[in-house]
């Protein structure tokens, strides 16, 4: 029972261009979300997160979008540079359980 | 480097024996949770520990059990393993016990191998 989903394994940008991460959930409880970065021999490291009661979290060139009806959420880097080059995850919150849910994980490749 | 060390950073071993692992917690941080990652899957949660006492638990299996010390540091036992628990395992540590803007700090994991 995956209840945070991203199904994209993989996706390649230009450097410069925006690149869009997908975040699916089943859970209407969760109340915040949460997205991490991980580099290879690394552990994940916190970018940025958006509490339930917002559609809109920006912090420099990452925005988190969190769309409640759809139960879908999406991470925006703008401008892609290679060092956006990493594995991100997406994370969910339930304060009911005190439990972090995490996707799979999406491979962001940025080409130079 | 995010503060948190886990020991060791890798541990090989064969399917019966019983491992331990171990990580600190940054300096300050009172909440402590182990995860799992096997191939190419995302983090399953194990279990989190707040100043000591179990907070929350995951899907984590009755041969895995885990504590936290009164100096903060947390183990990770497992037993009697399998080939399936091959995996990397992450500690994190964090202020409070959750919340959403409640960061985690990730510790470099161990990779455990089973053969």
């Amino acid at each position: 029972d995956q209840q945070v989903k991203q199904n994209s394994p993989s996706l390649s940008v230009q450097e410069g261009r925006i690149s869009i991460l997908n975040c699916d959930y089943t859970n209407s409880m969760f109340d915040y979300f949460l997205w991490y970065k991980k580099y290879p021999a690394e552990g994940p490291t916190f970018l940025i997160s958006i509490s339930s009661i917002k559609d809109k979290n920006e912090d420099g060139r990452f925005t988190v979008f969190l769309n409640k009806s759809a139960k879908h959420l999406s991470l925006h880097i703008v401008p892609s540079q290679p060092g956006d080059s990493a594995v991100y995850f997406c994370a969910a919150f339930d304060s009911g359980t005190y439990k972090y849910i995490f996707g799979t994980g999406t491979r962001l490749k940025v080409l130079a | 480097d995010s503060g948190v060390t886990q020991t060791p950073k890798h541990l090989i071993t064969a399917t019966g024996q019983r491992v331990t692992l171990r990580c600190s917690p940054r300096s300050g941080d009172l909440s402590v949770y182990w995860y799992q990652q096997s191939l190419d899957q995302g983090l399953q949660f194990l279990i989190q520990y707040y100043n000591g006492e179990e907070r929350a638990k995951g899907n984590i299996l009755e041969r895995f059990s885990a504590q936290q010390f009164p100096d903060l540091h947390s183990e990770l036992n497992l037993s009697s393993l399998e080939l399936g628990d091959s995996a990397l395992y992450f500690c994190a540590s964090s202020v409070r016990p959750g919340g959403g803007y409640n960061e985690q700090f990730f510790g470099p994991g161990t990779r455990l191998t089973v053969l």
